[in-house]
Protein backbone atom coordinates (compact mmCIF):
# COMPACT_ATOMS: atom_id res chain seq x y z
CA UNK A 1 0.00 0.00 0.00
CA UNK A 2 1.43 3.31 -1.41
CA UNK A 3 1.77 5.54 1.53
CA UNK A 4 3.60 8.81 -0.39
CA UNK A 5 3.47 8.29 -4.18
CA UNK A 6 5.75 10.50 -6.52
CA UNK A 7 5.39 11.08 -9.69
CA UNK A 8 7.14 10.40 -12.44
CA UNK A 9 9.90 8.31 -11.54
CA UNK A 10 11.91 9.43 -13.78
CA UNK A 11 12.07 13.33 -15.27
CA UNK A 12 14.26 14.25 -17.90
CA UNK A 13 13.83 17.91 -18.88
CA UNK A 14 15.96 20.38 -20.97
CA UNK A 15 18.10 23.44 -19.53
CA UNK A 16 15.66 26.08 -18.39
CA UNK A 17 12.49 24.16 -19.57
CA UNK A 18 10.34 24.19 -16.62
CA UNK A 19 9.59 21.35 -14.70
CA UNK A 20 7.17 19.95 -11.74
CA UNK A 21 7.58 17.04 -9.65
CA UNK A 22 4.60 16.11 -7.54
CA UNK A 23 3.82 13.90 -4.76
CA UNK A 24 0.66 12.52 -2.78
CA UNK A 25 0.01 10.86 0.14
CA UNK A 26 -2.85 9.24 1.79
CA UNK A 27 -1.61 9.30 5.42
CA UNK A 28 -3.39 12.72 5.92
CA UNK A 29 0.21 13.83 7.56
CA UNK A 30 0.60 17.48 8.45
CA UNK A 31 3.45 18.03 7.26
CA UNK A 32 5.30 17.47 3.84
CA UNK A 33 8.80 18.06 2.91
CA UNK A 34 10.88 18.43 0.00
CA UNK A 35 14.47 16.81 0.11
CA UNK A 36 17.12 17.22 -2.76
CA UNK A 37 19.81 14.29 -2.88
CA UNK A 38 22.78 14.43 -4.85
CA UNK A 39 24.76 11.03 -5.69
CA UNK A 40 26.00 9.85 -2.88
CA UNK A 41 25.06 12.90 -0.12
CA UNK A 42 22.73 13.22 2.23
CA UNK A 43 19.11 14.74 1.94
CA UNK A 44 19.33 18.30 1.67
CA UNK A 45 15.98 20.18 2.92
CA UNK A 46 15.01 22.76 0.21
CA UNK A 47 11.15 23.51 2.38
CA UNK A 48 8.48 21.93 4.20
CA UNK A 49 4.66 22.83 4.75
CA UNK A 50 3.01 22.70 8.24
CA UNK A 51 -0.45 22.30 6.56
CA UNK A 52 -0.67 25.28 4.27
CA UNK A 53 2.11 27.35 6.14
CA UNK A 54 5.09 27.51 3.95
CA UNK A 55 8.60 27.33 5.21
CA UNK A 56 12.02 28.18 3.26
CA UNK A 57 15.02 26.53 3.92
CA UNK A 58 17.39 30.15 3.33
CA UNK A 59 19.62 28.07 0.81
CA UNK A 60 17.08 27.32 -1.19
CA UNK A 61 17.80 28.50 -4.69
CA UNK A 62 14.49 31.29 -6.04
CA UNK A 63 14.69 28.96 -8.83
CA UNK A 64 12.66 26.58 -6.63
CA UNK A 65 8.75 26.89 -6.03
CA UNK A 66 6.51 24.45 -4.19
CA UNK A 67 2.63 24.56 -3.97
CA UNK A 68 0.51 22.56 -1.44
CA UNK A 69 -3.17 22.92 -2.64
CA UNK A 70 -4.27 20.42 -0.57
CA UNK A 71 -3.24 18.39 2.58
CA UNK A 72 -2.60 15.41 -0.01
CA UNK A 73 -0.98 16.92 -2.37
CA UNK A 74 2.17 18.81 -3.02
CA UNK A 75 4.26 19.90 -5.82
CA UNK A 76 7.95 20.87 -6.88
CA UNK A 77 8.66 23.63 -9.60
CA UNK A 78 11.67 23.94 -10.90
CA UNK A 79 11.89 27.41 -12.85
CA UNK A 80 14.57 27.34 -14.73
CA UNK A 81 16.27 23.54 -14.20
CA UNK A 82 20.04 24.29 -14.33
CA UNK A 83 22.48 21.40 -14.72
CA UNK A 84 23.80 21.56 -11.32
CA UNK A 85 19.95 20.74 -10.18
CA UNK A 86 20.30 17.00 -11.57
CA UNK A 87 19.22 14.82 -8.62
CA UNK A 88 17.05 12.70 -6.79
CA UNK A 89 14.09 14.75 -5.21
CA UNK A 90 12.49 12.92 -2.02
CA UNK A 91 9.07 13.96 -0.66
CA UNK A 92 8.22 12.72 2.36
CA UNK A 93 5.26 13.56 5.43
CA UNK A 94 5.01 13.33 9.04
CA UNK A 95 2.78 13.85 11.26
CA UNK A 96 3.83 16.95 13.71
CA UNK A 97 5.93 16.60 16.76
CA UNK A 98 4.88 15.60 20.34
CA UNK A 99 2.07 13.60 18.49
CA UNK A 100 3.58 10.51 20.07
CA UNK A 101 4.16 7.00 19.14
CA UNK A 102 5.89 6.82 16.03
CA UNK A 103 4.22 10.43 14.87
CA UNK A 104 7.93 11.82 14.67
CA UNK A 105 9.19 9.66 12.01
CA UNK A 106 8.88 10.50 8.22
CA UNK A 107 7.60 8.29 5.63
CA UNK A 108 9.60 8.93 2.56
CA UNK A 109 8.43 8.38 -1.18
CA UNK A 110 10.39 6.29 -3.67
CA UNK A 111 11.78 9.63 -5.28
CA UNK A 112 11.73 11.61 -8.76
CA UNK A 113 15.13 10.85 -10.48
CA UNK A 114 15.80 14.15 -12.40
CA UNK A 115 18.02 14.37 -15.39
CA UNK A 116 18.54 18.04 -16.87
CA UNK A 117 19.94 17.86 -20.46
CA UNK B 1 22.67 24.61 15.25
CA UNK B 2 22.37 20.97 15.25
CA UNK B 3 24.91 18.78 13.72
CA UNK B 4 25.05 14.86 12.51
CA UNK B 5 28.04 13.53 11.68
CA UNK B 6 28.99 10.11 9.99
CA UNK B 7 33.08 9.55 10.26
CA UNK B 8 32.79 6.30 8.24
CA UNK B 9 31.59 7.03 4.76
CA UNK B 10 31.95 3.43 3.79
CA UNK B 11 31.83 0.13 5.68
CA UNK B 12 32.26 -3.88 4.81
CA UNK B 13 31.06 -6.29 7.24
CA UNK B 14 30.82 -10.34 6.02
CA UNK B 15 27.84 -12.14 5.86
CA UNK B 16 26.56 -12.90 9.36
CA UNK B 17 28.34 -10.96 10.94
CA UNK B 18 27.95 -7.94 13.19
CA UNK B 19 28.97 -4.35 12.30
CA UNK B 20 28.12 -1.16 14.14
CA UNK B 21 27.72 2.16 12.39
CA UNK B 22 28.58 5.38 14.03
CA UNK B 23 26.93 8.61 14.57
CA UNK B 24 27.90 11.72 16.85
CA UNK B 25 26.16 14.79 17.33
CA UNK B 26 25.90 18.05 18.59
CA UNK B 27 22.76 20.02 20.16
CA UNK B 28 21.91 22.01 23.15
CA UNK B 29 18.45 20.62 23.34
CA UNK B 30 17.56 18.43 25.76
CA UNK B 31 14.00 17.09 23.99
CA UNK B 32 14.79 15.29 20.21
CA UNK B 33 14.75 12.09 18.25
CA UNK B 34 17.78 10.18 17.04
CA UNK B 35 16.87 8.03 13.97
CA UNK B 36 18.32 5.81 11.46
CA UNK B 37 17.39 5.29 7.63
CA UNK B 38 18.62 2.58 5.11
CA UNK B 39 18.44 3.80 1.61
CA UNK B 40 19.02 0.93 -0.77
CA UNK B 41 20.34 1.33 -4.03
CA UNK B 42 16.13 1.24 -5.08
CA UNK B 43 16.65 4.55 -3.23
CA UNK B 44 13.31 4.85 -1.09
CA UNK B 45 14.14 5.62 2.38
CA UNK B 46 12.83 3.49 4.94
CA UNK B 47 13.08 4.12 8.65
CA UNK B 48 15.29 1.49 10.38
CA UNK B 49 15.19 2.19 14.33
CA UNK B 50 14.31 5.53 16.22
CA UNK B 51 14.93 6.79 19.72
CA UNK B 52 13.27 9.67 21.95
CA UNK B 53 16.01 11.57 23.84
CA UNK B 54 14.33 11.19 26.96
CA UNK B 55 14.47 7.41 26.89
CA UNK B 56 17.51 5.68 28.74
CA UNK B 57 16.67 2.30 27.51
CA UNK B 58 18.43 1.53 23.81
CA UNK B 59 15.63 0.94 21.23
CA UNK B 60 15.65 -2.37 19.38
CA UNK B 61 14.38 -3.80 16.09
CA UNK B 62 14.88 -7.54 15.61
CA UNK B 63 18.60 -7.27 14.11
CA UNK B 64 19.38 -4.02 14.89
CA UNK B 65 20.09 -2.03 17.96
CA UNK B 66 21.69 1.19 18.78
CA UNK B 67 23.59 1.88 21.40
CA UNK B 68 22.38 5.85 22.69
CA UNK B 69 24.87 7.72 24.81
CA UNK B 70 23.12 11.11 25.81
CA UNK B 71 25.99 12.43 27.56
CA UNK B 72 28.71 11.50 24.77
CA UNK B 73 26.21 12.66 21.99
CA UNK B 74 26.51 9.34 20.27
CA UNK B 75 24.13 7.16 18.74
CA UNK B 76 25.46 4.48 16.80
CA UNK B 77 23.34 1.43 14.98
CA UNK B 78 24.24 -1.88 15.42
CA UNK B 79 23.35 -5.18 13.05
CA UNK B 80 23.62 -8.12 13.96
CA UNK B 81 23.73 -11.20 12.13
CA UNK B 82 24.51 -9.15 9.03
CA UNK B 83 22.46 -10.44 5.85
CA UNK B 84 22.86 -9.29 1.71
CA UNK B 85 19.17 -7.03 2.04
CA UNK B 86 20.82 -5.24 4.62
CA UNK B 87 23.77 -3.35 1.55
CA UNK B 88 22.42 -0.14 1.49
CA UNK B 89 23.08 3.34 2.65
CA UNK B 90 22.70 4.71 6.25
CA UNK B 91 21.93 7.62 7.58
CA UNK B 92 21.66 8.77 11.04
CA UNK B 93 19.31 11.92 11.62
CA UNK B 94 17.95 14.20 14.45
CA UNK B 95 14.89 15.81 15.16
CA UNK B 96 14.18 18.59 17.63
CA UNK B 97 11.47 17.66 19.69
CA UNK B 98 10.88 21.83 20.93
CA UNK B 99 7.89 22.31 18.43
CA UNK B 100 8.99 26.05 19.55
CA UNK B 101 11.69 25.48 16.45
CA UNK B 102 11.90 24.70 13.06
CA UNK B 103 10.69 21.03 12.30
CA UNK B 104 13.89 20.02 10.37
CA UNK B 105 15.11 16.88 10.04
CA UNK B 106 19.07 16.99 9.77
CA UNK B 107 20.85 14.31 8.49
CA UNK B 108 24.75 13.20 8.47
CA UNK B 109 26.08 12.42 5.14
CA UNK B 110 25.87 9.07 5.58
CA UNK B 111 27.66 5.50 5.35
CA UNK B 112 27.75 2.78 2.71
CA UNK B 113 27.56 -0.36 3.83
CA UNK B 114 28.90 -3.61 1.81
CA UNK B 115 27.74 -6.64 2.84
CA UNK B 116 30.63 -9.40 1.47
CA UNK B 117 28.84 -12.81 1.03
Amino acid sequence: DAMVIQNPRYQVTQFGKPVTLSCSQTLNHNVMYWYQQKSSQAPKLLFHYYDKDFNNEADTPDNFQSRRPNTSFCFLDIRSPGLGDAAMYLCATSRVRGTGGFGEKLFFGSGTQLSVL
Amino acid sequence: AQTVTQSQPEMSVQEAETVTLSCTYDTSESDYYLFWYKQPPSRQMILVIRQEAYKQQNATENRFSVNFQKAAKSFSLKISDSQLGDAAMYFCAYRSGDTNRDDKIIFGKGTRLHILP
